[in-house]
């Protein structure tokens, strides 16, 4: 149980183009979700806090125009990077918290290379 | 502002020993959560064991465990028996009332046959 699926698992993207990230928890429903930034060797960097059918709260510096974040229903939440750059390549992993309790299940991440 | 540290960037054990990661927290809440998680070469991370505050009794998962010392603001993994699949990388987590994560900078644990 308390499984999370991420899609895509890696993805290249030209410079100033796009990308959207599926976040999902499968087997339960989540009152929040979470996405992270993993630089290599590094710990996970919190980048915003979404709850279903509100706006996402951001950590401070992290840009809300560029990193757009829906969370459309209790089992879905999308990363939307808009007009992304070189410095934007990274591993960005989503977490979602099951109703009622605390701790949050990871998804397997994805891996964005920006060229 | 809450904090937490681990203090042991690299440990190594051997197959079938047993082998403790530290960590420490800095906290004025009352009511807050610990977990350890495993982030393996694939870089799913996987909740390894959780800890309430309010709870005394240390928490147990299998050949994992916690020492929780809530007035020393200490909570470390003991990995009994360890296996050549524990390999990975071991970060300490806390929440509390918004359940944001705080995470430790993570031990590196290597594991030799």
């Amino acid at each position: 149980g308390a499984v999370v699926s991420q899609h895509p698992s890696w993805v290249i993207c030209k410079s100033g183009t796009s990308v959207k990230i599926e976040c999902r928890s499968l087997d339960f429903q989540a009152t929040t979700m979470f996405w992270y930034r993993q630089f290599p060797k590094q710990s996970l960097m919190l980048m915003a806090t979404s709850n279903e059918g509100s706006k996402a709260t951001y950590e401070q510096g992290v840009e809300k125009d560029k990193f757009l974040i829906n969370h459309a229903s209790l089992t879905l939440s999308t990363l939307t990077v808009t007009s992304a750059h070189p410095e934007d390549s990274s591993f960005y992993i989503c977490s979602a918290r099951p109703s009622g309790r605390p701790e949050q299940y990871f998804g397997p991440g994805t891996r964005l290379t920006v060229t | 502002a809450q904090t937490v540290t681990q203090s042991q960037p690299e440990m190594s054990v051997q197959e079938a020993e047993t082998v403790t990661l530290s960590c420490t927290y800095d906290t004025s809440e009352s009511d807050y959560y610990l977990f350890w998680y495993k982030q393996p070469p694939s870089r799913q991370m996987i909740l390894v064991i959780r800890q309430e505050a309010y709870k005394q009794q240390n928490a147990t998962e299998n050949r994992f465990s916690v020492n929780f010392q809530k007035a020393a603001k200490s909570f470390s993994l003991k990995i009994s028996d360890s296996q050549l699949g524990d390999a990975a990388m071991y970060f300490c987590a806390y929440s509390s009332g918004t359940y944001k994560y705080i995470f430790g900078t993570g031990t590196r644990l290597k594991v030799l046959a």
